[in-house]
């Protein structure tokens, strides 16, 4: 139980489109979702704290017209990262908390490796 | 702010020997979740183990155990029997009551045969 789905696993485009990256809870509810971000060799990095219906809350130094974060329903939030440069290369992992109290352990997506040419 | 600090960037050990990472975070919470995460090369995160704050006892997953010292701040994993397997990234996390969690830069340990 509690399996979170990342979509796609590796996505390569060319400088300037858009990008959209999926996360789903497939087997439970999630109210909260988060979104890191991990360059090589480095450690994940919280990016935003994704909320069902109501606006994302981002850290500070996250470019929130960049990295649009919507949470439609109670097991997708999506990640659209807008204008893609290659510096946005990186790799992005979803977590999702299962429950609601804080208690609950946060699964984690596979993560979608983002290259831009 | 917290903070994790894993202070070993890679470390060894042969095969079927005992090895400890190291973490000590920084809080001025009460309450709290410390988590180790073991990320192999698919890149998938595993949870590997978690610790309550308020509990003195320290947590236990086969293999796998902690050292929990709250005054100290220091939560290290202890690896016994490694295994081949069990090579990877393995990152120190501090949950705090606002759900964030906060990773610690990593230990990338290595099983010789």
């Amino acid at each position: 139980g509690a399996v979170v789905s990342q979509h796609p696993s590796w996505v390569i485009c060319k400088s300037g489109t858009s990008v959209k990256i999926e996360c789903r809870s497939l087997d439970f509810q999630a109210t909260t979702m988060f979104w890191y971000r991990q360059f090589p060799k480095q450690s994940l990095m919280l990016m935003a704290t994704s909320n069902e219906g109501s606006k994302a809350t981002y850290e500070q130094g996250v470019e929130k017209d960049k990295f649009l974060i919507n949470h439609a329903s109670l097991t997708l939030s999506t990640l659209t990262v807008t204008s893609a440069h290659p510096e946005d290369s990186s790799f992005y992992i979803c977590s999702a908390r299962s429950g609601t109290g804080w208690s609950q352990p946060q699964h984690f997506g596979d993560g979608t490796r983002l290259s831009i040419l | 702010a917290q903070t994790v600090t894993q202070s070993q960037p890679e470390m060894s050990v042969q095969e079927a020997e005992t090895v400890t990472l190291s973490c000590t975070y920084d809080t001025s919470e009460s309450d709290y979740y410390l988590f180790w995460y073991k990320q192999p090369p698919s890149r998938q995160m595993i949870l590997v183990i978690r610790q309550e704050a308020y509990k003195q006892q320290n947590a236990t997953e086969n293999r796998f155990s902690v050292n929990f010292q709250k005054a100290a701040k220091s939560f290290s994993l202890k690896i016994s029997d490694s295994q081949l397997g069990d090579a990877a990234m393995y990152f120190c996390a501090y949950r705090s009551g606002d759900d964030k969690i906060i990773f610690g830069k990593g230990t990338r340990l290595h099983i010789l045969p």
